[in-house]
């Protein structure tokens, strides 16, 4: 199994300024998925995070808004730039890979005042 | 593409009686299937997965799941709902089969529990 630690939890954050979530991951693995869930909604997938390289962004999404890293195969951050209320979201993190199982983080919720 | 659809944004049942939250899927590879659950202010829950082999997979929590080839289905069962069971309930398939890539999902079944 894999086990995912996502910072922060939670947060509040002003319109117009930007927040790095983190996603640690247990164990090495090849690709990190970062997926969005706006209020009552289902989850939505950003972008695919694979070390070495840039990250993948789906329709949808851009780098500008969403930059992603990927600096070694445990770890990986998610900044939310220039944020508006439209933004207020959780973000998760997941991997996949361990006994035919995709994980997920306990989410980063985040709310734009 | 893959797809995920689930019949019923919300169902609400009586404790004790049957849970049964529908999904059906469309896949062009052979599909790995999951349902997660999201309890209120938490994040997601694994509850089983169809990857390949035995067609009914049980999960946690009582649940259990029957993958349909042929109905294209893969349905979330319980015989006897608890007021703990109230939640969000996620159907998804692996975009791309297996387990190494990301998940597509459907909108969600919110369950409701009546005493």
């Amino acid at each position: 199994s894999a086990v995912i630690s996502q910072k922060p939890s939670r947060d509040i954050c002003q319109r117009g300024t930007s927040l790095t979530i983190q996603c640690q991951v247990d164990s090495q693995v090849t690709m990190m998925f970062w997926y969005r869930q706006q209020p009552g909604q289902s989850l939505t997938l950003i972008a695919t995070a694979n070390q070495g390289s840039e990250a993948t962004y789906e329709s949808g999404f851009v780098i500008d808004k969403f930059p992603i890293s990927r600096p070694n195969l445990t770890f990986s951050t998610l900044t939310v730039s220039n944020m508006s209320p439209e933004d207020s979201s959780i973000y998760l993190c997941s991997v996949g890979g361990f006994s035919d199982t995709i994980y997920f983080g306990e989410g980063s919720w985040l709310t734009v005042v | 593409a893959q797809s995920v659809t689930q019949l019923g944004s919300h169902v609400s049942v009586s404790e004790g009686a049957l849970v049964l939250l529908r999904c059906n899927y469309s896949s062009s590879v052979p599909p790995y299937l999951f349902w997660y659950v999201q309890y209120p202010n938490q994040g997601l829950q694994l509850l089983l997965k169809y990857t390949t082999g035995a067609t009914l997979v049980k999960g946690i929590n009582g649940f259990e799941a029957e993958f349909k080839k042929s109905e294209t289905s893969f349905h979330l069962t319980k015989p006897s709902a608890h007021m703990s069971d109230a939640a969000e309930y996620f159907c998804a398939v692996s975009e791309y089969g297996g387990s190494q890539g990301n998940l597509i999902f459907g909108k969600g079944t919110k369950l409701s529990v009546k005493p």
